[in-house]
């Protein structure tokens, strides 16, 4: 099975500037995705992280906000751009590997 | 798009308990579902999965699910739970074609008192 580390664990910052956050799968996996999980609800899908190319976004998100990276099978970036208190979330990397997704241990971000 | 339901947001049981969490999801073409579980201060991870076949599935610790198609239902069940069971259950979907994406409940936090 993989295993995905994911930093910073947490972090806080000010309104306005910029965060990004790194996720290494240890082995290969076919697909990687960044979720959002807001206080007191469910995960939601921000993008598929395309090796080599553009992410596949979910509706209401866009690449100016969430740019993302994987320029390889096992390494993938998140920034969250320009941050404003409602951005306040757990960020959580996954990959898809043997018919299921494996999880990072997510990153806490506080936007002040 | 796809949607996921789950029924019960918070549910106190107490040791021995038995447990059915529901769970239905809109999608008219072929799906793959699971049930994922987050243990106090660990990662989410799988508990169980329906991709084809019985639809009787059972996972770990002794948590199974049914998959009924014609009520896009796969309601998770455990006959008698115990203290450990204590979590966070969210139950996902993945379509089978192109992305590939899986998108998850709202979530049941379960309490287990012993």
């Amino acid at each position: 099975s993989a295993v995905i580390s994911q930093k910073p664990s947490r972090d806080i910052c000010q309104r306005g500037t910029s965060l990004t956050i790194q996720c290494q799968v240890d082995s290969q996996v076919t697909m990687m995705f960044w979720y959002r999980q807001q206080p007191g609800q469910s995960l939601t899908l921000i993008a598929t992280a395309n090796q080599g190319s553009e992410a596949t976004y979910e509706s209401g998100f866009v690449i100016d906000k969430f740019p993302i990276s994987r320029p390889n099978l096992t390494f993938s970036t998140l920034t969250v751009s320009n941050m404003s208190p409602e951005d306040s979330s757990i960020y959580l990397c996954s990959g898809q590997g043997n018919e299921k997704l494996f999880f990072g241990s997510g990153t806490q971000l506080s936007v002040l | 798009a796809q949607s996921v339901s789950q029924h019960n947001h918070h549910v106190i049981l107490s040791e021995a308990a038995s447990l059915e969490l529901g769970c239905n999801y809109s999608y008219g073409g072929t799906v793959n579902l699971f049930w994922y579980v987050q243990y106090p201060g660990q990662h989410l991870q799988l508990l169980l999965k329906y991709f084809s076949g019985d639809p009787l599935v059972k996972g770990i610790k002794g948590f199974e699910a049914e998959f009924i198609k014609s009520k896009f239902s796969f309601n998770l069940r455990k006959p008698s739970v115990q203290w450990s069971d204590t979590a966070e259950y969210f139950c996902a979907v993945r379509e089978d074609t192109g992305g590939f994406k899986t998108i998850f409940g709202a979530g049941t936090r379960l309490f287990v008192k012993a």
